[in-house]
């Protein structure tokens, strides 16, 4: 089973600040196969980057996503005060289970 | 636009079966994967599982055969039973389709559409 690791747990920052978020596997996965979804208190998650670097429909294009092998990384170029919220990756593509990380809280400085 | 609708009962009792069903509106259910998610108050998600079109299903080994998915082409739902119930099971349950249908070239492996999420209760 493949474990993502995700970190920091919780960031504080302000609006207009870029950040950067960090998604660990314990194993080699497939750029394919790695998702980035964001979640506000009370909703469903919402997908945000889905093999790796591409921008699901209607995400604005300060959120980006990189990385490849155990890897990868989710970045907002200047934060908006919508931004704050949970974000979690996923693996989905190789061998279930098809897991989440623990998520990063993204919370107002 | 496809729109998901989780609904079942809101409290089930201990040691008991949950019965979820998941209502797809605006799109057809062929030729998708259709997953069930869940999150406990306050804590991350699990992927539980999910039915392709065809019946054909994969289940997160943490549920120790306690699940069973099926889909209905017929009413264009899927659903979720989970036996043996305890209150480690209570949590918020979500539905979700895969972003891209089977085959789409180049494919798109993520969950692209959820239900609102339904809140369930494990308690006597």
């Amino acid at each position: 089973e493949v474990v993502l690791t995700q970190s920091p747990g919780t960031l504080s920052l302000s609006p207009g600040e870029r950040v950067t978020l960090s998604c660990r596997a314990s194993q080699s996965v497939s750029s394919s196969y790695l998702a980035w979804y964001q979640q506000k208190p009370g909703q469903a998650p919402r997908l945000l980057i889905y093999g790796a670097s591409s921008r699901a429909t209607g995400i604005p294009d300060r959120f980006s996503g990189s990385g490849s092998g155990t890897d990868f990384t989710l970045t907002i170029s200047r934060l908006e005060p919508e931004d704050f919220a949970v974000y979690y990756c996923q693996q989905y593509g190789s061998s279930p289970p098809y897991s989440f990380g623990q998520g990063t809280k993204l919370e107002i400085k | 636009q496809v729109q998901l609708r989780e609904s079942g009962p809101g409290l089930v009792k201990p040691s008991g079966t949950l019965s979820l069903s998941c209502t797809v509106s605006g799109g057809s259910i062929t030729n998708y994967y259709w997953s069930w998610i869940r999150q406990p108050a306050g804590t991350g998600l699990e992927w539980l599982g999910r039915v392709f079109s065809t019946g054909t299903t994969s289940y997160n080994p943490s549920l120790k055969g306690r699940v069973t998915m099926s889909l209905d082409t017929s009413k264009n739902n899927f659903s979720l039973r989970l036996s043996s119930l305890t209150a480690a099971d209570t949590a918020v349950y979500y539905c979700a389709r895969d972003l891209g249908r089977f085959g789409e070239l180049p494919p798109k492996y993520a969950l692209g559409v959820w239900g609102q999420g339904i809140m369930v209760t494990v308690s006597s």
